[in-house]
């Protein structure tokens, strides 16, 4: 069974600071890497994704790629209580567009 | 990022009545679609993949003839929920890949609420 964990939470960090959100995955097939944020009511929406080991930057947020340690996270910098929401992570194999999800973390940002 | 669209946004209907939800790619095609299904705070669950031009893939525990799913173009996919009950009352959620170097990216519809009473 090809799984995507992450911690439920709720992570619950104050304005301004970092949030920091992981996420491990059991099938080594895996290629690619997702990070879709969902609000409460609404459709996942697409972060980013990474696909090499090491950091992807892309303005606020930034993904880490552990393919050794089956790792990725994702860092929000300067949270703002408007990323308040669901963070879902997601793999697929190459070759494959199927996702596998995580059952999602939940962010609160107070402010 | 690619635009993928759905219709309606939300329905009621009675019980044992049918349902269709459209889902579109509006700037690009897509062979593969995929249907999800989200119960209230619970996650994601893939129902289908849809296929243009042939049958849709069901996910185990799905029933093919509740959900009908039909790809008739490269940029529709329908997902009709036939004699609809209330334990179907649920979030819709379509999605559609868009291929790009290494790896398919998949946009997500709107998604569609639907109440059965």
């Amino acid at each position: 069974q090809k799984e995507v964990e992450q911690n439920s939470g709720p992570l619950s960090v104050p304005e301004g600071a970092i949030a920091s959100l992981n996420c491990t995955y059991s099938d080594r097939g895996s290629q690619s890497f997702f990070w879709y944020r969902q609000y409460s009511g609404k459709s996942p929406e697409l972060i980013m994704f990474i696909y090499s080991n090491g950091d992807k930057e892309d303005g606020r947020f930034t993904a880490q790629l552990n393919k050794a340690s089956q790792y990725v996270s994702l860092l929000i910098r300067d949270s703002q209580p408007s990323d308040s929401a669901t963070y879902l992570c997601a793999v697929n194999r190459a070759g494959y567009s199927t996702l596998t999800f995580g059952k999602g973390t939940m962010l609160l940002v107070s402010p | 990022g690619a635009v993928v669209s759905q219709h309606p946004s939300w329905v009621i209907c009675k019980s044992g009545t049918s349902v269709k939800i459209e889902c579109r790619s509006l700037d690009f095609q897509a062979t593969t679609m995929f249907w999800y299904r989200q119960f209230p705070k619970q996650s994601l669950m893939l129902m289908a993949t849809s296929n243009e031009g042939s049958k849709a893939t069901y996910e185990q525990g799905v029933e093919k003839d509740k959900f009908l799913i039909n790809h008739a173009s490269l940029t529709l996919s329908t997902l009709t929920v036939t004699s609809a009950h209330p334990e179907d009352s649920s979030f819709y959620i379509c999605s559609a890949p868009l291929a790009g170097g290494l790896t398919d990216t998949q946009y997500f519809g709107p998604g569609t609420r639907l109440t059965v009473l």
